[in-house]
C-alpha cells in the first residue's frame, strides 16, 4: 500500500500568512494526488486535483505542486474561512490512501 | 447541481448490520465510478470502497473486505454500502463521493461528496 505522510499535522497561523503543507508518498505516484479541505459539519471540498490543477470555484490563493513522491499545498494569504483541516489523497493505486491531515488554526 | 445525500446511519450493536444509501442527482449517475469514504470521530479520513459504473468492478480497503459490500442501482440513481459484522472501529461518518477522471491527464479523483451519515457501533 502507498503511505502518505503529511506535515505538519497541526499549524497555527495568522490571517495573511503564507502557509505550506507537505505530503510525501512512500513510492512514486506521478501526479495522482488531490487535496481536500474539511470543516466540521460541512461537505468535504476538493481544492486541487492531478497535483496542481485548481478545482473550478476554488480561490486562486490555493495552489498545488509536486510530482512523484513530494507534493505541497500552498495558501498564499490565509483568510478567515481557510481555518480547517486539509488532507491529501493518492489515486495511483488501490487501496486509495489519505495523508494524516493538517489542522490549520488561528494564531 | 450535483447532489449526493447519504442516509441509513445510526446506532448499532457490535456484530450488527447496517445498510447505507446515497441518493444522487444533478448528473448522469450511470456514467460515473462512485465511492465511500469514512472519517473516524476526531480522526482522519479513510477510503472504504469504490464501484465501477456498471458494478462490474469493486474495490475495498483490506479492513472491510468480506464484511462490507458496495453496490449500486443505476435505475434509482443510488449507491449502497451493506455493512455486516460491525465493530467499534467502524464508527465513523460515512461519505459517498463521485469518482471522476481528469479528461486532460487521465487521473482520477473524488470531486463531489455528500454531507455524510454517522454510524455508531456500540453496545
Amino acid at each position: 500500500d502507498i503511505q502518505l505522510t503529511q506535515s505538519p499535522s497541526f499549524l497555527s497561523a495568522s490571517v495573511g500568512d503564507r502557509v505550506t503543507i507537505t505530503c510525501r508518498a512512500s513510492q512514486g505516484i506521478s501526479s495522482h494526488l488531490a487535496w481536500y479541505q474539511l470543516k466540521p459539519g460541512k461537505v468535504p471540498n476538493l481544492l486541487i486535483f492531478t497535483a496542481s490543477t485548481l478545482q473550478s470555484g476554488v480561490p486562486s490563493r490555493f495552489s498545488g505542486s509536486g510530482s512523484g513522491t513530494e507534493f505541497t499545498l500552498t495558501i498564499s494569504s490565509l483568510q478567515p474561512e481557510d481555518f480547517a483541516t486539509y488532507y491529501c489523497l493518492q489515486f495511483k493505486s488501490y487501496p486509495l490512501t489519505f495523508g494524516g491531515g493538517t489542522k490549520v488554526e488561528i494564531k | 447541481e450535483v447532489q449526493l445525500v447519504e442516509s441509513g446511519g445510526g446506532l448499532v450493536q457490535p456484530g450488527g448490520s447496517l445498510r447505507l444509501s446515497c441518493a444522487a442527482s444533478g448528473f448522469t449517475f450511470s456514467n460515473y465510478f462512485m465511492g465511500w469514504v469514512r472519517q473516524d470521530p476526531g480522526k482522519g479520513l479513510e477510503w472504504v470502497a469504490n464501484i465501477k459504473q456498471d458494478g462490474s468492478e469493486k474495490y475495498y480497503v483490506d479492513s472491510v473486505k468480506g464484511l462490507f459490500t458496495i453496490s449500486r442501482d443505476n435505475a434509482r440513481n443510488s449507491l449502497y454500502l451493506q455493512m455486516n459484522s460491525l465493530r467499534a472501529e467502524d464508527t465513523a461518518v460515512y461519505y459517498c463521493a463521485r469518482y471522476v477522471r481528469d479528461t486532460v491527464v487521465g487521473n482520477y479523483y473524488f470531486d463531489y461528496w455528500g454531507q455524510g451519515t454517522l454510524v455508531t457501533v456500540s453496545s
